[in-house]
């Protein structure tokens, strides 16, 4: 299958700083981006999608100043958390979908923890 | 009513046992239907992906989607200690975004 990679793997950062989390689509172009959030022991919730080139759509309930998700080339989308606070740790996952292919391909996860 | 129910288990089994996992789900205009296995602290991976209603076999795996009951399954031949993860079940309609059951954690014991 195609690789999606996720980078950091983990990172911790201290509340009210931002942290970025980037996602690289190594041997496809991505046209489309998913950014999920998952709480422990719970499935994988849809934040946002992103289409390259425009903005992201923000599911209902996420704050889209505080998640900026920016989507710049086919092969890079990036999610920043802004202004960290420790109900934002959580394991974040990235997935690439290409052109009109439902297969998504995700990235590793970051494990993200705001002490 | 949740768009994908999913029983999260636990599930052990012994190493060998046949394994069925399944997910049903409500809206009728999913047509990718998708397996994934997730290792701890480990992001999702693709088992098995199939469109619309039918079997797919791949190796110990095999997927059946049953759109008229709108119900699919996962079975597990002669399961491994090495099978031992949390499957998910996600589906879509076109466009790419997955919706997913909450998972079935599954231990295999040797």
């Amino acid at each position: 299958g195609a690789v999606v990679s996720q980078h950091p793997s983990r990172v911790i950062c201290k509340s009210g700083t931002s942290v970025k989390i980037e996602c690289r689509s190594l041997d496809f172009q991505a046209t489309t981006m998913f950014w999920y959030r998952q709480f422990p022991k719970q499935s994988l919730m849809l934040m946002a999608t992103s289409n390259e080139g425009s903005k992201a759509t923000y599911e209902q309930g996420v704050e889209k100043d505080k998640f900026l998700i920016n989507h710049a080339s086919l092969t890079l989308s990036t999610l920043t958390v802004t202004s960290a606070h420790p109900e934002d740790s959580s394991f974040y996952i990235c997935s690439g979908v290409r052109g009109r292919d439902t297969e998504a391909f995700f990235g590793q996860g970051t494990r993200l923890t705001v002490v | 009513q949740k768009e994908v129910e999913q029983d999260p288990g636990p599930l052990s089994v012994p190493e060998g046992a046949i394994v069925s996992l399944n997910c049903t789900y409500s809206n009728s205009a999913f047509q990718y239907f998708m397996w994934y296995r997730q290792y701890s602290r480990k992001g999702p991976e693709l088992l098995m992906y199939t469109y619309s209603s039918g079997n797919k076999e791949d190796g110990r795996f095999t997927a059946q989607v049953d759109k008229s009951s709108k119900y699919i399954s996962l079975f597990i031949r002669d399961s491994q200690p090495s099978d031992s993860a949390t499957y998910l079940c996600a589906m879509s309609g076109y466009g790419g975004k997955l919706i997913f059951g909450q998972g079935t954690e599954l231990s295999v014991k040797p």
